[in-house]
C-alpha cells in the first residue's frame, strides 16, 4: 500500500516537551496538508504546501508550530513547548494537482498521529 | 465566511434502515461540496462530491445531490448495512494559491446495528 502514512501514529509527552510528526504522502502528489482533529469535531485546516514552499497558515497554527517540507517530499510538524490544549489528532493529507484550479478536490489522508499532552 | 453544518450524532439505525444525514453549508462563491467518511482504525477517504449546483454524487449505494437554493448536501442511502458503521463528514472547498483547502463539519457518527 503506497497510500499517505504518517509516524508516530501515537505520542503522549509533558507539557513543555518538544515532538515532531511525519509525514510521507502519495510519491507523486506536489500537494501536501496538515490538519488537526480534536474529539468530537471535523478536522481544521492547519497548513498546506505547493512542493516545498509552503502557501498557507492558519491563524491556528501558533508560533510554536512549525512545519516544512525541504525536498517537496515528506514533511514534518513541530510542536514546541507542548501544551494541554494541543492534544489532538494530527492528520497529513496529499493531492496532485497541475495548475491552478486543476485539482479534483479528492484529498488522500494519513491515519494520523495522535498527541497527548499530560 | 465559509462554513458547514452537520446533524447532531451519534445516529443509530438497524440494518437495511434508510439513511440521511443532513448537511448545510455557507460559503462565498460556488464552492465545491464533500462527503468523507472514516471507518473505525482508519484514515477519512473521499466517499462522493458534487462540483456544481444540482449535480448528485453517488458512491457505494450512497447519494447526494448539491442543492444552492437550500445550500444543503444531505447524505442518504436507502438501506444501510453494518459495514457502513462509521463517521461521515460533509465538507466544501475554498481555493487557496491554487488549491483547494477543506472546510469540514463536525463530523456524524453512524451505528448500525444488525
Amino acid at each position: 500500500d503506497t497510500g499517505v502514512s504518517q509516524d508516530p501514529r501515537h505520542k503522549i509527552t509533558k507539557r513543555g516537551q518538544n515532538v515532531t510528526f511525519r509525514c510521507d504522502p502519495i510519491s507523486e502528489h506536489n500537494r501536501l496538508y496538515w490538519y488537526r482533529q480534536t474529539l468530537g469535531q471535523g478536522p481544521e485546516f492547519l497548513t498546506y504546501f505547493q512542493n516545498e514552499a509552503q502557501l498557507e497558515k492558519s491563524r491556528l497554527l501558533s508560533d510554536r508550530f512549525s512545519a516544512e517540507r525541504p525536498k517537496g517530499s515528506f514533511s514534518t510538524l513541530e510542536i514546541q513547548r507542548t501544551e494541554q490544549g494541543d492534544s489532538a489528532m494530527y492528520l497529513c493529507a496529499s493531492s496532485l494537482g497541475r495548475g491552478a484550479q486543476s485539482n479534483t478536490g479528492e484529498l488522500f489522508f494519513g491515519e494520523g498521529s495522535r498527541l497527548t499532552v499530560l | 465566511g465559509n462554513s458547514v453544518t452537520q446533524m447532531e450524532g451519534p445516529v443509530t439505525l438497524s440494518e437495511e434502515a434508510f439513511l440521511t444525514i443532513n448537511c448545510t453549508y455557507t460559503a462565498t462563491g460556488y464552492p465545491s461540496l464533500f462527503w468523507y467518511v472514516q471507518y473505525p482504525g482508519e484514515g477519512l477517504q473521499l466517499l462522493l462530491k458534487a462540483t456544481k449546483a444540482d449535480d448528485k454524487g453517488s458512491n457505494k449505494g450512497f447519494e447526494a445531490t448539491y442543492r444552492k437554493e437550500t445550500t444543503s448536501f444531505h447524505l442518504e442511502k436507502g438501506s444501510v448495512q453494518v459495514s457502513d458503521s462509521a463517521v461521515y463528514f460533509c465538507a466544501l472547498t475554498v481555493w487557496i494559491q491554487g488549491a483547494q483547502k477543506l472546510v469540514f463539519g463536525q463530523g456524524t457518527r453512524l451505528t448500525i446495528n444488525p
